[in-house]
């Protein structure tokens, strides 16, 4: 089965550290999306990028967070400084979107558990 | 803003006992939709998905869904759960061609051995 890859799986920082979370979309889908899911907020949107560029990142806190594709392959979400609010699972989710409103499904990768002490 | 609500935050069922978790969206036009299922400590996983057509979806592991445009709802049924269906379920929906994919704050479901 073709797989969403996201490394690391788990990090432990220290407060005012960079952390860069990466992900391996599905290999020929044109849709990345990156969420934060956390106990009290659960899942919520940060970035979605089609085609490599960013059509929304309106709920990622601009001044310490950004997402980037430098390439179909690889989608990357950095955290600098890293706070302990920051703490939470990171989940990116790779699909295929047609034509119109077509969307074929979205496939999650395993996350990315950070933890910022 | 678009908003999709999940309206059980935990059910508790015995197991054979029907299922049905509601989800409503507030996007009044074309959407795509979804249910994923996340067990313990694992990645959210696809159960099934609307796009076009036959209102009823059939999905994986015996669930199914109904969408129903004028109630702008997209419940989860399951004749008779089973343990092993224990975990959340999160309901999403995909506004248009370059729309956002929101999901609801998911429902814990309990399935009583």
């Amino acid at each position: 089965d073709a797989r969403v890859t996201q490394t690391p799986r788990d990090k432990v920082t220290e407060m005012g550290q960079e952390v860069t979370m990466r992900c391996q979309p599905i290999l020929g889908h044109n849709t990345v999306f990156w969420y934060r899911q956390t106990m009290m907020q659960g899942l919520e949107l940060l970035a979605y990028f089609r085609n490599r560029a960013p059509l929304d990142d309106s709920g990622m806190p601009k001044d310490r967070f950004s997402a980037e594709m430098p390439d179909a392959t690889l989608a990357t979400l950095k955290i600098q400084p890293s706070e302990p609010r920051d703490s939470a699972v990171y989940f990116c989710a790779s699909g295929l979107e047609g034509q119109g409103a077509l969307s074929y499904g979205y496939t999650f990768g395993s996350g990315t558990r950070l933890t910022v002490v | 803003a678009q908003s999709v609500s999940q309206h059980n935050h935990h059910v508790i069922l015995s197991e054979a006992a029907s299922l049905e978790l509601g989800c409503n969206y507030s996007y009044g036009g074309t959407v795509n939709l979804f249910w994923y299922v996340q067990y313990p400590g694992q990645h959210l996983q696809l159960l099934l998905k609307y796009f076009s057509g036959d209102p009823l979806v059939k999905g994986i592991k015996g669930f199914e869904a109904e969408f129903i445009k004028s109630k702008f709802s997209f419940n989860l049924r399951k004749p008779s759960v089973q343990w092993s269906d224990t975990a959340e379920y999160f309901c999403a929906v995909k506004e248009g061609s370059q729309g956002n994919l929101i999901f609801g704050k998911g429902t814990k479901l309990s399935v009583k051995p």
